[in-house]
């Protein structure tokens, strides 16, 4: 694709219910980030996948939050039971590099709203 | 693993005045250091980055600094425009395939 994807751009669900969020990242970029930014605070690390290496889950919050990368493409987030806090834009970033620095391609994010 | 400190939380300047904004990094074996331009309801831009090899890097109005000693590095933004409003990150990492940390990031605001 021409750029890194996100889906669903926006979601509210209600607390104590389970989301997904979709990551599709440039085709052939190798290393896929997921952060979180909630309303006027910074890009917090989530996770890190690079390649068929394990991913890099130290940034995760809680055990609630999980991700996973398919096929080396597409990403999915997932944070069961979610609480009010979790209410943030999501974003899943792609780049080219292997094992050494890049650029880091964006998407849109997917903002997330827990009622 | 990695921190990065960013000052000021926020910035204000007159256009035509040159801004400054500083991050601090943890982790010594950190090589790599991006900034990232992110406009209001935009996704984050890389607007120049520079590699431990070097001290300093510019691109037209903008320059970054880095002082590997001292573990930190800097963004210069000269004859600043309105256009130059925006949050900016700082970010950091080593070569080893790690995670890229960002800083809090810095509300620059360029009044005309």
């Amino acid at each position: 694709g021409a750029g890194v994807s996100q889906s669903p751009s926006n979601k509210v669900t209600e607390k104590g219910k389970d989301v997904e969020l979709r990551c599709d990242p440039i085709s052939g970029h190798t290393a896929l980030y997921w952060y979180r930014q909630s309303l006027g605070q910074g890009l917090e690390f989530l996770i890190y996948f690079q390649g068929n290496s394990a991913p890099d889950k130290s940034g995760l919050p809680s055990d609630r939050f999980s991700a996973e990368r398919t096929g080396g493409s597409v990403s999915t987030l997932t944070i069961q039971r979610t609480q009010q806090e979790d209410s943030a834009v999501y974003l899943c970033a792609s780049s080219s590099s292997r094992g050494r620095s890049g650029e880091l391609f964006f998407g849109e994010g997917s903002r997330l709203t827990v009622l | 693993g990695e921190n990065v400190e960013q000052h000021p939380s926020t910035l204000s300047v007159q256009e035509g005045d040159s801004a400054v904004i500083k991050c601090t990094y943890s982790d010594s074996a950190s090589n790599y250091f991006p900034w990232y331009k992110q406009e209001l309801g935009k996704r984050p831009q890389l607007i120049i980055d520079i590699r431990s090899n070097v001290g300093e890097k510019k691109d037209q109005r903008i320059a970054v600094t880095l002082n590997k000693t001292a573990k930190h590095f800097s963004l210069h933004i000269t004859e600043t425009q309105p256009e130059d409003s925006a949050v900016y990150f700082c970010a950091a990492t080593n070569q080893a395939g790690t995670a890229l940390i960002f800083g809090k990031g810095t509300t620059l605001s360029v009044s005309s």
